[in-house]
């Protein structure tokens, strides 16, 4: 089941905040968070467990509610680098199950 | 310098003919992924492989197929049954095909764009 992602697109001028949301339906092992920046390879941001303390990035931070099969994606203070789509992707409890990720949220940040 | 690469970067091919797209890595990672990227609906799992000659279909794997004779080499072939081949596909690997720790997290390859007329 692909999680989903809110909001689609976000816009925002240098050193504001935002929060990307992630849900899926099922029951979760864990939540990953990748950045893509147009025509590049997505790269890793951090790793959320089942069970395990919320991460931080840089200025971007993490949050993993079991309960509600939610992730939340904090930046703050953003930068013009932040600039990209960010993928959740998820695990579900299940064994064997592999990453499934929701459609992305692009964020573009001007000066 | 330990990676993954992808090649060629564009492609173009015919339609009705069988296309195979590389993807090499030697960080020594047991586990890799193929996925598939349109706009506007993220990376979708095409098959993944956890061990060499083993591997398993993902969400969208009809029309494509993969080997997995050695651990750095997972060659997906696009074959003239897939219905809509043009995108851009990106290789991945990680550590394991493990939830239960860290090392799931996936390095990516920078990408094939294949485009089929």
């Amino acid at each position: 089941q692909q999680p989903v992602q809110s909001p689609q697109a976000v816009i925002l001028r240098e050193g504001e905040d935002a929060v990307i949301n992630c849900s899926s339906s099922k029951a979760l092992y864990s939540v990953h968070w990748y950045r893509q920046k147009h025509g590049e390879a997505p790269v890793f941001l951090m790793i959320l467990l089942k069970g395990g303390e919320q991460k931080g990035h840089e200025k971007i931070s993490a949050s993993f509610n079991e309960k509600k099969q939610q992730s939340s994606l904090y930046l703050t203070a953003s930068q013009l680098s932040y600039s990209g789509t960010y993928f959740c992707g998820t695990v579900e409890n299940q064994a064997g199950t592999a990453l499934i990720f929701g459609k992305g949220t692009t964020l573009s940040v001007s000066s | 310098d330990g990676g993954i690469t992808q090649s060629p970067k564009y492609l173009f091919r015919k339609e009705g003919q069988n296309v195979t797209l590389s993807c090499e890595q030697n960080l020594n990672h047991d586990a890799m992924y193929w996925y598939r990227q349109d706009p506007g609906q993220g990376l979708r799992l095409i098959y993944y492989s956890q061990i060499v000659n083993d591997f398993q279909k993902g969400d969208i794997a009809e029309g494509y197929s993969v080997s997995r004779e050695k651990k750095e080499s997972f060659p997906l072939t696009v074959t003239s049954a897939q219905k809509n081949p043009t995108a851009f596909y990106l290789c991945a690997s990680s550590i394991a095909h493990s939830r239960r720790d860290s090392s799931y997290e996936q390095y990516f390859g920078p990408g094939t764009r294949l485009t089929v007329t």
